[in-house]
């Protein structure tokens, strides 16, 4: 079955400190591969997506995420988070056809203190 | 920059009601979804709508549910007779092929 794992339910970091957020898929196919924000109060928002290429793709914020074929993986890393980028973040899938589901990871909440 | 947008942003209604959730797509976009998260889980996918016609739904996606773009603005989600478990937030989102979706932000859902 179609699925996104998440790693990590809640990360608290201290601003400044680096971060990386775990994702792995099982999806079978060519995948297009996705990291949505929803920051306090607000909707999902595209933080970084990869559809082909460089593996490694750079996104709004400072996010980056490598996309890792043989380990169905997708992690987000930022080098140095900030107060402002506490948040929900939400890993997803879909095949590279249009009109498909989306798969959503489960989500992985970040407090950043300052 | 255009944006989906969704009313009403909260809806409350009593169990067996029919309800419907409205969302406008960005205009040029071809394929318009549906999803849905229940509190404190994952968001999940319902159903997705292209050229006036279901493409793809989820197990989720029974027959109490239905979609329709009434006119060429419009899309939108019924719920003919609620339970309480249909208590969620409803995201609508729009695409076109190559791009990913964007999304609204939400009518929360509150069956009573």
């Amino acid at each position: 079955a179609q699925s996104v794992s998440q790693h990590n339910h809640h990360v608290i970091l201290s601003e400044a400190a680096s971060l990386e957020l775990g994702c792995n898929y099982s999806y079978g196919g060519t995948v297009n591969l996705f990291w949505y924000v929803q920051y306090p109060g607000q909707h999902l928002q595209l933080l970084l997506k990869y559809f082909s290429g460089d593996p490694l793709v750079k996104g709004i914020k400072g996010f980056e995420a490598e996309f890792i074929k043989s380990k169905f993986s997708f992690n987000l890393r930022k080098p140095s988070v900030q107060w402002s980028d506490t948040a929900e973040y939400f890993c997803a899938v879909t095949a590279n056809q249009a009109g498909t589901a989306l798969i959503f990871g489960k989500g992985t909440t970040l407090s950043v203190s300052s | 920059e255009p944006e989906v947008t969704q009313t009403p942003s909260h809806q409350v209604t009593q169990m067996g009601q029919e309800v419907i959730l409205r969302c406008v797509p960005i205009s040029n976009h071809l394929y318009f979804y549906w999803y849905r998260q229940i509190l404190g889980q994952k968001v999940e996918f319902l159903v997705s709508f292209y050229n006036n016609e279901i493409s793809e739904k989820s197990e989720i996606f029974d027959d109490q549910f239905s979609v329709e773009r009434p006119d060429g603005s419009n899309f939108t989600l019924k719920i003919r007779s609620t339970k309480l478990e249909d208590s969620a937030m409803y995201f609508c989102a729009s695409n076109n092929p190559g791009y990913e979706q964007f999304f609204g932000p939400g009518t929360r859902l509150t069956v009573l």
